[in-house]
């Protein structure tokens, strides 16, 4: 069983689209971020929620928007899609026993066209 | 702010060992990881390291921290090709958020 999921794992959009990334964890973690990864592999944080409160907001534009519906789902919704948007975006998750241990999905493969 | 540096390539021949520089800024750091990252797939973490140890083994990885240098190392004895792969290095200074290098592209040659 894959303990971080997203879906999907390749999105290809054209530019002013609105579009959605899920997450879902089966780690019982309590602590799920959102990373961005440019073409030239630098991985940033963008948003971090622990137990569906956000916790970490770095400097991302607000067409960005963070949705978790309970503890083991973060999904990422992105509005009026641009060309800078394209990168792979990944989804991790921490908890008990070890909080300070990421652990990441396969991420998704964001193309804006 | 934090910042963590590692150099973007690493080469060497197969069976020789590999050596993964990395030094990082935040004195509070409590937590120091190695994550690998094959072509197409997420990150793994390989291993960490508390900020209150100065070395630590797993089979053919070898973690240096220096502390007062703010210098990790990750060694990686008998390199195979299996280990081609993009290594970042991080550090957390609170559970919630860690900073990542730029990582370093390890490329093996036969």
């Amino acid at each position: 069983d894959t303990a971080v999921s997203q879906t999907p794992k390749y999105l290809v959009t054209q530019m002013g689209n609105d579009k959605s990334i899920k997450c879902e964890q089966n780690l019982g973690h309590d602590t799920m971020y959102w990373y961005k990864q440019d073409s030239k592999k630098f991985l940033k944080i963008m948003f971090s929620y622990n137990n569906k409160e956000l916790i970490i907001n770095e400097t991302v534009p607000n067409r960005f928007s963070p949705k978790s519906p309970d503890k083991a789902h973060l999904n990422l919704h992105i509005n009026s899609l641009e060309l800078g948007d394209s990168a792979v975006y990944f989804c991790a998750s921490s908890g008990l026993p070890a909080k300070n241990i990421q652990y990441f999905g396969a991420g998704t493969r964001l193309s804006v066209l | 702010g934090e910042d963590v540096e590692q150099s973007l390539f690493l080469s060497v021949r197969e069976g020789d060992s590999s050596v993964i520089n990395c030094t990082y800024t935040d004195s509070s750091s409590t937590y120091l990881y190695w994550y690998k990252q094959e072509p197409g797939a997420g990150l793994q973490l390989l291993t960490y390291i508390f900020s209150n140890m100065d070395m630590k083994q797993d089979q053919r990885l070898t973690v240096l921290l220096n502390k007062k240098d703010k210098h990790l190392s990750l060694r990686i004895a008998d390199t195979q090709t299996g280990d081609s792969a993009i290594y970042f290095c991080a550090e957390s200074s609170s559970a919630s958020k860690i900073i990542f290098g730029s990582g370093t592209r390890l490329s093996i040659r036969p």
